[in-house]
């Protein structure tokens, strides 16, 4: 079964580090772009940054370049994001998801972690 | 960055209407557009890509259509398991910006 399940969320205060991982079952990483999208209590979905089946093309939102990293381990059939830095406005449920298409052009994330929660709060 | 504009963000409907959801793009992407449904508490569920192709398993009710600026998704016929909040995402440019969101509720 094609599944994605995150971890690695919890409660850290303002300007500190936290690292998400996401394991992927079921399909072979490598063959797929990855995305990260994070929600807001209560708020809309927010794309992150996404990177390219062997992880030559990342691309980051604004609101977060510089300060966090995505890479992957497809030997492991594994997504982390490291998380530097961290604001109040960081504060949200982030899921990891897969694309339909290994690289760019992308088409929509088709399978979808259940999410892991991130706290910044001091 | 690229806008994304659902209407409506809110839609009262009824078992059985059909409902449409418009996403307008701030400038023109192509047919890079994806459709998705959320329930709360859970993950969204791919429903459209490529602007109209439907994604497998998901109801033939589903359907999506537009290019350019203008985009809609129709359900044929709400099933109780349609209320839920909608999304659009342009995939054409980065930022993957996404709509607002549209919440379905019962009528």
């Amino acid at each position: 079964q094609v599944q994605l399940v995150e971890s690695g969320g919890g409660v850290v205060q303002p300007g500190r580090s936290l690292r998400l991982s996401c394991a992927a079952s079921g399909f072979t990483l490598s063959s797929y772009g990855m995305h990260w999208v994070r929600q807001a209590p209560g708020k809309g979905l927010e794309w992150v940054v996404s990177i390219s089946y062997d992880g030559s093309n990342k691309y980051y939102a604004d609101s977060v370049k510089g300060r966090f990293t995505i890479s992957r381990d497809n030997s492991k059939n594994t997504l982390d994001l490291q998380m530097n830095s961290l604001r109040v406005e960081d504060m949200a449920v982030y899921y990891c998801a897969k694309d339909i298409a290994v690289s760019p052009p992308y088409y929509g994330m088709d399978v979808w972690g259940q999410g892991t929660t991130v706290t910044v709060s001091s | 960055d690229i806008q994304l504009t659902q209407s409506p963000s809110f839609l009262s409907a009824s078992i059985g209407d059909r409902v449409t959801i418009t996403c307008r793009a701030s400038q023109g992407i192509s047919s890079s557009l994806a459709w998705y449904q959320q329930k709360p508490g859970k993950a969204p569920n791919l429903l459209i890509y490529a602007a109209s192709t439907l994604q497998s398993g998901v109801p033939s009710r589903f359907s999506g259509s537009g290019s350019g600026t203008d985009f809609t998704l129709t359900m044929s016929s709400l099933q109780p398991e349609d209320f839920a909040t909608y999304y659009c995402q342009q995939l054409t440019t980065y930022p993957y910006t996404f709509g607002q969101g549209t919440r379905l509720e019962i009528k």
